[in-house]
């Protein structure tokens, strides 16, 4: 999507390596998210941001660090990746104006397989 | 812990019928709820927002109602056309999140559907 972009789009990694996953945004839109989706599950918030250097925890954050040290950019971390952390991956943006929260715009995912 | 349900979870239908798809919460303490398109290996594309205040709203052949009481909202889409194939997601932001602007949405699994020719 526009103004949204999400990185690698595929990989596949080894069990027990660190991976990075990056999302970046043109939009300068302070809220940053990242979700993963599973059969079964749906989507599920792991972590989120509010501001440079300002992230907190979601549903499923075991596992998982981020940062932001842009606002352009959010960076996902697996310290060490397990095969139950293969999913695809999707960060979304979101903004406010006069207190109410936009809609919301989702990158195109990252497929992650860990083997 | 918010749950999001999905009712059905697939749905097949020849070109032109009405449809309805089906999303209930377990807590009626929602902020608002919106419906999501997802197309295969794509993001979400969002449809339409309703605030916890607001019945319904309408957006060309989509309109999506919101019962709080009774915890539940409908995605009815007239006259389906082969191109409205996809999944739709409905997702919930909590009551606990009014008065930030922060707005984390909680999913249901979603509806796959066809429309075939």
């Amino acid at each position: 999507d526009a103004g949204i972009t999400q990185s690698p789009r595929h990989k596949v990694t080894e069990t027990g390596t660190p991976v990075t996953l990056r999302c970046h945004q043109t939009e300068n839109h302070r809220y940053m998210y990242w979700y993963r989706q599973d059969p079964g599950h749906g989507l599920r918030l792991i972590h989120y941001s509010y501001g440079v250097k300002d992230t907190d925890k979601g549903e499923v954050s075991d596992g998982y660090s981020v940062s932001r040290s842009k606002t352009e950019d959010f960076l996902l971390t697996l310290e060490s990746a397990t095969s139950s952390q293969t999913s695809v991956y999707f960060c979304a943006i979101s903004e406010s104006t006069g207190g109410a929260v936009e809609g919301y715009t989702f990158g195109s995912g990252t497929r992650l397989t860990v083997v | 812990k918010q749950e999001v349900t999905q009712i059905p979870a697939a749905l097949s239908v020849p070109e032109g019928e009405n449809l309805v798809l089906n999303c209930s919460f377990t807590d009626s303490a929602i902020y608002n709820l919106q419906w999501f398109r997802q197309d295969p290996g794509k993001g979400l594309t969002s449809l339409l927002l309703i605030q916890s205040s607001q019945r319904e709203q309408t957006s060309g052949r989509l309109n999506a109602s919101l019962d709080k009481s009774s915890g539940r909202s409908t995605l009815y889409i007239a006259a389906s056309q082969p191109g409205d194939s996809a999944t739709y997601l409905c997702a919930e932001r909590p009551e606990a999140d009014r008065g930030s602007t922060l707005g984390r949405l909680y999913f249901g699994r979603g509806t796959q559907l066809t429309v075939w020719p």
